[in-house]
């Protein structure tokens, strides 16, 4: 069964910094990739998503994340985050022809002002 | 964003009685799902539905039921609650079966069980 590991469990940043999160899933074959955000109170949005094509994709908000099949990352970068990026990040993995998606356990980003 | 509403937003409730919660959802999507939200696992996926009375079990599916009789709402039963169960929950749905289709989310239900 497809896993996908969050390492970073609580990551903070002072403004202007750049971020990065990793994503590791561990099922390989054909993957479509996601990166949701949960803001305080809120429900889940999608930030971006890939499914073939350019491995680089970009976002919202000024995010962007690249698909490294190699190392089966999905990593989520910014270059320089804003107090209004504090949320939680999930990384999600479906694999082609199945419904189900399955989450990563989440990172909690805090921008410090 | 599509139109999810989940009822009700908090619930609070004792262990041993049964809990439904709906999910109601007017973008005529097919598929839809049930996950719960606890800290350190992420989300995780209950039981899903791939149309009216076609419903299949996530990861985390004992002690929980759902029904779909009509497309637009998904029921989650817990028959009798438990304190493991206090968790909050949030239902999705999606148009299709294609894997690169976003899940749209509702806004989740607070559910205590004490």
């Amino acid at each position: 069964a497809q896993s996908v590991s969050q390492h970073n469990h609580h990551v903070i940043l002072s403004e202007a910094a750049s971020l990065e999160l990793g994503c590791n899933y561990s099922y390989g074959g054909t993957v479509n990739l996601f990166w949701y955000v949960q803001y305080p109170g809120q429900h889940l949005q999608l930030l971006l998503k890939y499914f073939s094509g350019d491995p680089l994709v970009k976002g919202i908000k000024g995010f962007e994340a690249e698909f490294i099949k190699s190392k089966f990352s999905f990593n989520l970068r910014k270059p320089s985050v804003q107090w209004s990026d504090t949320a939680e990040y999930f990384c999600a993995v479906s694999n082609f022809g199945n419904e189900k998606l399955t989450f990563g356990t989440g990172t909690r980003l805090t921008i410090i002002p | 964003d599509a139109g999810i509403t989940q009822s009700p937003r908090h619930k609070v409730t004792e262990t041993g009685t049964p809990v439904t919660l709906r999910c109601h959802q007017t973008e005529n999507h097919r598929y839809m799902y049930w996950y719960r939200q606890d800290p350190g696992h992420g989300l995780r996926l209950i039981h899903y539905s791939y149309g009216v009375k076609d419903t299949d079990k996530g990861e985390v599916s004992d002690g929980y039921s759902v029904s779909r009789s009509k497309t637009e709402d998904f029921l989650l039963t817990l028959e009798s609650a438990t304190s493991s169960q206090t968790s909050v929950y949030f239902c999705a749905s999606r148009r299709s079966a294609a894997t690169n289709e976003k899940l749209f989310f509702g806004s989740g239900t607070q559910l205590s069980v004490l």
